[in-house]
């Protein structure tokens, strides 16, 4: 069984600073793990995802990814925020199911 | 289609009632998903088609939520005798292949928000 936990379900940050949202996942098998963005009335689309080989994944719009084995975990990180991320991200994993465990999200809100 | 189309996009019943929710998926995508998606319950898996046929309905919560795939297409959701706590978007994703991990990627409509007076 999978399961994925997100620390916060509110990260508040301003503009150009770091942000890092914690994703720690529970896998019985090597997990594949993904971070998807759902922005305001619009559907989840994928952000990045990690299957084998490298650890530190890049996605779209500057977000990266490392998966820690050790720590079981899939945090997401930019290096700078800007407006447009303000958005929810799910953290998901997957194993050997047909189907995707989702966290519970994080709304990322962005400060001036 | 282009995209994931889900219809109705808003749907407002009195309890009790029954609701049909209806997802077509992008051509050609063989795997279908539903997802619920509650507030501060992030997203519930509820079923999976591969094809017309349903090898994982595991997340239905009760015997009055069922699901169907016609043609290896479009399939439609149904809750019958709704009830307050099926208030929720009912999010519809496909995918090229079997097992997401293939891909790596769902395709997720926009949801179907469910209200239940």
């Amino acid at each position: 069984a999978q399961s994925v936990t997100q620390l916060g379900s509110h990260v508040s940050v301003s503009e150009g600073a770091l942000v890092l949202l914690r994703c720690n996942y529970s896998s019985s098998v090597p997990p594949y793990l993904f971070w998807y963005v759902q922005y305001p009335n619009q559907g989840l689309q994928l952000l990045l995802k990690y299957t084998t080989g490298a650890t530190l994944v890049k996605g779209i719009n500057g977000f990266e990814a490392e998966f820690k084995k050790s720590e079981t975990s899939f945090h997401l990180t930019k290096p700078s925020a800007h407006m447009s991320d303000a958005a929810e991200y799910f953290c998901a994993v997957s194993g050997t199911a047909s189907k995707l465990t989702f966290g519970t999200g994080t709304r990322l809100q962005v400060t001036l | 289609g282009a995209g994931v189309s889900q219809s109705p996009s808003n749907k407002v019943t009195e309890k009790g009632k029954d609701v049909e929710l209806r997802c077509d998926p992008i051509s050609g995508h063989t795997a279908l998903y539903w997802y619920r998606q509650s507030l501060g319950q992030g997203l519930e898996f509820l079923i999976y088609f591969q094809g017309n046929s349903a090898p994982d309905k595991s997340g239905l919560p009760s015997d009055r939520f069922s699901a169907e795939r016609t043609g290896g297409s479009v399939s439609t959701l149904t809750i019958q005798r709704t009830q307050q706590e099926d208030s929720a978007v009912y999010l519809c994703a496909s995918s090229r292949l079997a097992g997401a991990w293939n891909t790596g990627e769902l395709f997720f409509g926009e949801g179907s928000r469910l209200t239940v007076l």
